[in-house]
């Protein structure tokens, strides 16, 4: 079943505003990955996490592992329009050969 | 470098109607197949996944099935539509081992009428 629960589910923010989802896991997780599905489109890879308590910035964008390896957080600063879209973070099962995403965070930026 | 091709894009079936979505990658060997499903505004749900030829793992109980003919192919099928089987159906390949990317097909849009 699913290994990861995303919250939350929706937000809606002013442009300018920041966002924040979070992914966690019951479990250890040997990694995580995070993408973005634009509306109508399909999901892209952002970023993997693989230490515990790394931290990685594309631009706008910071991506936590925690400490246990058993959550993550990306967090948007000061929202553009097109940050639009849904994040999804991803891990991988016991089985690697199985993907599981989470259960994604739709983000709207109002103009 | 790797493509991943996923038809046909949209259609719209009725219930009861066989179901037939197909899937190639290109540029790589031997990968692991994937076809996930979203519903309107959900997230994705791993429907089956696939390590070799002729290997299928299913994660949900349903009306749907999956098979891989060629290390390349994926198909997915019904023999008989649901209502539930509408969502947007995607088709995604990776490589073997841990902590590599998985990569999406374009989708297909299924609405059961």
């Amino acid at each position: 079943g699913q290994q990861v629960m995303q919250i939350p589910q929706y937000q809606h923010v002013q442009e300018g505003e920041d966002f924040t989802t979070y992914c966690n896991s019951s479990t250890t997780l040997s990694n995580i990955q995070w993408y973005k599905q634009r509306p109508g489109g399909h999901p892209v890879f952002l970023i993997q996490l693989v230490k515990s308590g790394e931290v990685k910035k594309q631009k706008r964008l910071t991506f936590q592992f925690g400490e246990a390896k058993k959550n993550s957080s990306l967090h948007i600063t000061a929202t553009q329009t097109t940050d639009v879209g849904t994040y999804f973070c991803a891990s991988e099962g016991y089985n690697f050969n199985k993907f599981y995403f989470g259960s994604g965070t739709k983000l709207n930026v109002k103009p | 470098s790797q493509t991943i091709h996923q038809w046909p894009a949209t259609l719209v079936q009725p219930v009861g109607s066989p179901l037939s979505l197909e899937c190639t990658v290109e540029g790589t060997s031997n990968p692991n197949l994937y076809w996930y499903r979203q519903a309107a505004g959900r997230g994705l749900q791993l429907l089956f996944y696939s390590v070799g030829i002729g290997q299928i793992s299913s994660e949900v109980p349903q009306n749907l099935s999956a098979s891989r003919p060629q290390d390349r192919q994926f198909i997915l099928s019904s023999k008989k539509l649901l209502l539930s089987d509408s969502g947007f159906y995607l088709c995604a390949w990776r490589e073997k081992d841990t902590g590599n990317t998985i990569y999406f097909g374009e989708g297909s849009w299924l609405t059961v009428v």
